[in-house]
């Protein structure tokens, strides 16, 4: 079975430094893969997708993420941290083709404190 | 356009009752699913479907029930509640094209506590 590993289960930043979140995939044929971040009591919202465009992808509220084939990887990272950046993030993989066809893998996720 | 829409938001439940949680979509989308979300283990399939009148089991299908009779709607039914299935349900739908990537829309969330 496709699988994704967040690697972290925690991470506390503080507002200013930066955010990195660590997504790993097995590897298969080229898996679509995405970032959603939810904040406590709401729905998931697309941070940012990856589907074999560009490696380096650019998402929302300065977001963006590498796909590294080599090291079957898809990190999340951001720059500078804000208060309003904490929340839990899921790594996402949908994989094409077969009886896969559209299934979303999640992983554990990763909730991110930020400290003022 | 709406999105995705789940109904109720929250709900409590005594073992044993049944109940049908609520989700539909106005994008048209083929591909419907639901998936509960516990903590420390992400979000799980139950159950998805690829059309009207076409449905699958996922990954933790059991004490779940569901149909599709039209594109638009995809309830969800517990027929006998156990505390088992406390926990956050979420309806997601997109389209169903031959390649991956599609954006999948989520509804908001539906916090299901059995006691």
């Amino acid at each position: 079975a496709q699988s994704v590993t967040q690697l972290d289960s925690h991470v506390s930043v503080s507002e200013g430094t930066p955010v990195l979140l660590r997504c790993n995939y097995s590897s298969s044929y080229s898996p679509s893969l995405f970032w959603y971040v939810q904040h406590p009591n709401k729905g998931l919202q697309l941070l940012l997708k990856y589907t074999s465009a560009a490696t380096l992808v650019k998402g929302i509220n300065g977001f963006e993420a590498e796909f590294k084939k080599s090291e079957t990887s898809f990190h999340l990272t951001k720059p500078s941290a804000h208060m309003s950046d904490a929340a839990e993030y899921f790594c996402v993989r949908s994989d094409a083709g077969g009886t896969s066809y559209g299934k979303l893998t999640f992983g554990q996720g990763t909730i991110l404190t930020v400290h003022p | 356009n709406a999105g995705v829409t789940q109904t109720p938001k929250f709900q409590v439940l005594k073992t044993g009752q049944s109940m049908t949680l609520q989700c539909a979509q106005d994008m048209n989308h083929e591909y419907m699913s639901w998936y509960r979300q516990d903590p420390g283990m992400g979000l799980r399939l139950i159950h998805y479907s690829v059309g009207a009148g076409i449905t699958d089991q996922g990954e933790v299908p059991n004490g779940y029930n569901v149909s599709r009779s039209t594109t638009e709607d995809f309830p969800l039914r517990l027929l006998s509640a156990a505390p088992s299935q406390t926990s956050v349900y979420f309806c997601a739908s997109s389209p169903l094209r031959r390649r991956s990537g599609n954006t999948i829309y989520f509804g908001e969330g539906s916090w299901l506590t059995v006691v």
